[in-house]
């Protein structure tokens, strides 16, 4: 059975720290997607990373892939409380298929 | 036009109730799906249709039905629901033949069942 793994699944941060969140992945994939979800909204695309060794970065987000180790990250750099939110990593296991990790409930405080 | 949208946003409903959720999306992508997520949880896939075909069914119970009249739409027709289905319902659409691909998600449906 397919397993996606985030941790922490909680995660309180200072204002301007730095922090990892880690998604771990137990089938082969080499596609695998970061979204973004706020309180009582829907999903928004953050990065989508389609190779190993992929890394794409976006303001104080950037995303990793590892596919022999089966791992990506989100890093977090210089935190700031607009990043206050749900990150969710997913994998892209094949047609018509894309498996959630349970989420990482990010609040950064002043 | 990057949008999906999905109507009504929010639905309260009775368990003897038939309601419908309605999805649409103009960015010529072929895939279409429904998901469902609770509180706190992550998004658990229900539904997809591919070239306006239904190719997954998560084991869902038939008082969710869904339909795709065409590449642009997609509804999920509400029967005698239970209580325990009140959630957000989101629908997303993807482009890719080969693989699923990055999801494109509506605002969802809030649904409450009384």
């Amino acid at each position: 059975e397919l397993k996606v793994e985030q941790n922490p699944l909680f995660l309180s941060m200072q204002e301007g720290k730095n922090y990892t969140i880690y998604c771990n992945y137990s089938t082969t994939s080499d596609r695998l997607y970061w979204y973004r979800q706020d309180p009582g909204k829907s999903l928004e695309s953050l990065f989508v990373l389609l190779s190993n060794g992929a890394v794409k970065q976006e303001g104080r987000l950037m995303a990793s892939l590892d596919t022999k180790a089966r791992l990506s990250t989100l890093h977090i750099t210089a935190a700031v409380h607009d990043l206050s939110a749900t990150y969710f990593c997913a994998v892209d296991v094949g047609i018509n298929d894309m498996r959630f990790g349970a989420g990482t409930r990010l609040t950064v405080k002043p | 036009d990057t949008e999906v949208t999905q109507t009504p946003k929010h639905l309260v409903m009775g368990m003897t109730n038939k309601k419908s959720l309605k999805c649409e999306q103009h960015m010529g992508h072929r895939a279409m799906y429904w998901y469902k997520q609770k509180a706190k949880k992550p998004p658990e896939l229900m539904f997809v249709y591919s070239y306006e075909k239904l190719s997954i069914n998560e084991s869902v119970p038939s008082r969710f039905s869904p339909e795709c009249p065409n590449s642009s739409l997609l509804n999920l027709h509400l029967h005698a629901l239970q209580p325990e289905d009140s959630a957000l319902y989101l629908c997303a659409s993807s482009q890719r033949r080969e693989y699923t691909g990055e999801l494109f998600f509506g605002e969802g449906s809030r649904l409450t069942v009384l």
